[in-house]
């Protein structure tokens, strides 16, 4: 079985600061680990995915997110935060000797002050 | 834009009715998958369907069905309806099934029941 688990439903921040979204997995094998946006009255896009070639993933918008096997963690981060930034985030776990379908975490709301 | 597409975009019905919710995917997606998004749940995973055939149950009630057409289009069959069916639905298509392939959403359908 695998699970996420995504820390504060709301993040708040002021543009220009460093955005960090955090998520928490549990999987008992190795897992493939996702970040989606969700903008208002959209559909979930993906920002990035870690699949086990780099621990450090960059994916679009600025975005990145480290893989920490130790802490079992996979935390998004952008070193300045945009108004455009403003939508809800969701982590997804997969894995190949485990589940295909991913199993997403509740969504943290990212608010950008200006 | 994803390439999904979902009809209705707004739905709404009145209890111990029925709807269709349609789904076509992205050119060349062989795979739909069907999530309900609301507020307590989250984001959860109803089912998945591979070139027509049903690959994986999630969270679906009985008095819910789905099925993929021979053009690979996939339409949510939700009948008996309850306060509690009132939420977001998306569907999502990949290449094939698979914990490494990303989705691509579309837009969902709201569906509101009175």
């Amino acid at each position: 079985a695998q699970s996420v688990t995504q820390l504060g439903s709301h993040v708040s921040v002021s543009e220009g600061a460093l955005v960090l979204l955090r998520c928490n997995y549990s999987s008992s094998v190795p897992p493939y680990l996702f970040w989606y946006v969700q903008y208002p009255n959209q559909g979930l896009q993906l920002l990035l995915k870690y699949t086990s070639a780099a621990t450090l993933v960059k994916g679009i918008n600025g975005f990145e997110a480290e893989f920490k096997k130790s802490e079992t963690s996979f935390h998004l981060t952008k070193p300045s935060a945009h108004m455009s930034d403003a939508a809800e985030y969701f982590c997804a776990v997969s894995a190949a000797g485990g589940s295909y379908i991913p199993t997403f975490g509740r969504g943290t709301s990212l608010i950008v002050h200006p | 834009d994803s390439g999904v597409t979902q009809t209705p975009k707004h739905l709404i019905t009145a209890t111990g009715q029925r709807v269709t919710l349609r789904c076509s995917p992205r050119s060349g997606d062989l795979s739909v998958y069907w999530y309900q998004q609301s507020l307590d749940q989250g984001l959860q995973f109803l089912i998945h369907y591979y070139n027509g055939e049903e690959r994986a149950k999630g969270n679906i009630l009985e008095r819910f069905s789905a099925q993929q057409f021979p053009d690979l289009h996939s339409e949510l069959n939700l009948s008996s309806l309850e306060l509690g069916d009132s939420a977001l639905y998306f569907c999502a298509s990949s290449a094939v099934p698979g914990a490494l392939n990303e989705q691509y959403f579309g837009p969902g359908t709201r569906l509101t029941v009175t």
